[in-house]
């Protein structure tokens, strides 16, 4: 079965530094969205992304995070410059098409910021 | 703005007992509603989904929810649980004209044995 997968599996980082979070959607998606999880806290929207532009973001998505596709298969999470409260579990997920409705996972990212 | 609800943060019950997670949704345009589950250190997997039609959907693991769109809610039943049930689910909402789903806060599910 397709899925999407994720890597790294845990990062640990000083503050301040960047972070690039990489995903692989699956391969006949066209949506593609980052999600936080602070622990214990819940799912947060970061940003949904659809041919090769930003469609939406929400107020976390600042300056300091990009996202990208590079190569048609690689989907990324840029923080420029990490701080403590980046700290969280990042999920990329992935969507067929309008209206099919279900958001697929990744197994996520955790970052630590020290 | 559009929230989605989940009022029990924490539930637990015995297995074999009955189980319902409620979830309610602010905004009133078409609702496409979801739930999913989360294993301990594992990523979101769906159990269910409404878009139209039945109002009440079967999922997998022996789920079902209803929708009720008088009282903005989808909650999410299962009428005998197992111990592999404990996990925290999701409710979540999306409607035509954007591409972003809302997740509500969670409920972690306790099963005792």
């Amino acid at each position: 079965e397709p899925e999407v997968t994720q890597t790294p599996s845990h990062q640990v980082t000083q503050m301040g530094q960047e972070v690039i979070l990489r995903c692989v959607p699956i391969s006949n998606h066209l949506y593609f969205y980052w999600y936080r999880q602070i622990l214990g806290q819940k799912v947060e929207f970061l940003v949904s992304f659809y041919n090769n532009e930003i469609s939406e973001k929400s107020e976390i998505f600042d300056d300091q995070f990009s996202v990208e596709r590079p190569d048609g298969s690689n989907f990324t999470l840029k923080i420029r410059s990490t701080k403590l409260e980046d700290s969280a579990m990042y999920f990329c997920a992935s969507l067929r098409g309008a209206n099919t409705g279900e958001l697929f996972f990744g197994e996520g990212s955790r970052l630590t910021v020290l | 703005a559009q929230s989605v609800t989940q009022p029990d943060i924490h539930i637990t019950v015995s297995e074999g007992a009955s189980l319902e997670l409620r979830c309610n949704y602010s905004y009133g345009a078409t609702p496409y509603l979801f739930w999913y589950v989360q294993s301990p250190g594992q990523g979101l997997q769906l159990l269910l989904k409404y878009f139209s039609g039945d109002t009440l959907v079967q999922g997998i693991k022996g789920f079902e929810a209803e929708f009720k769109r008088s009282q903005s809610s989808f909650n999410l039943r299962k009428p005998s649980v197992h111990w592999s049930d404990a996990a925290e689910y999701f409710c979540a909402y999306t409607t035509s004209g954007t591409y972003k789903y809302i997740f509500g806060t969670g409920t972690r599910l306790k099963v005792l044995a």
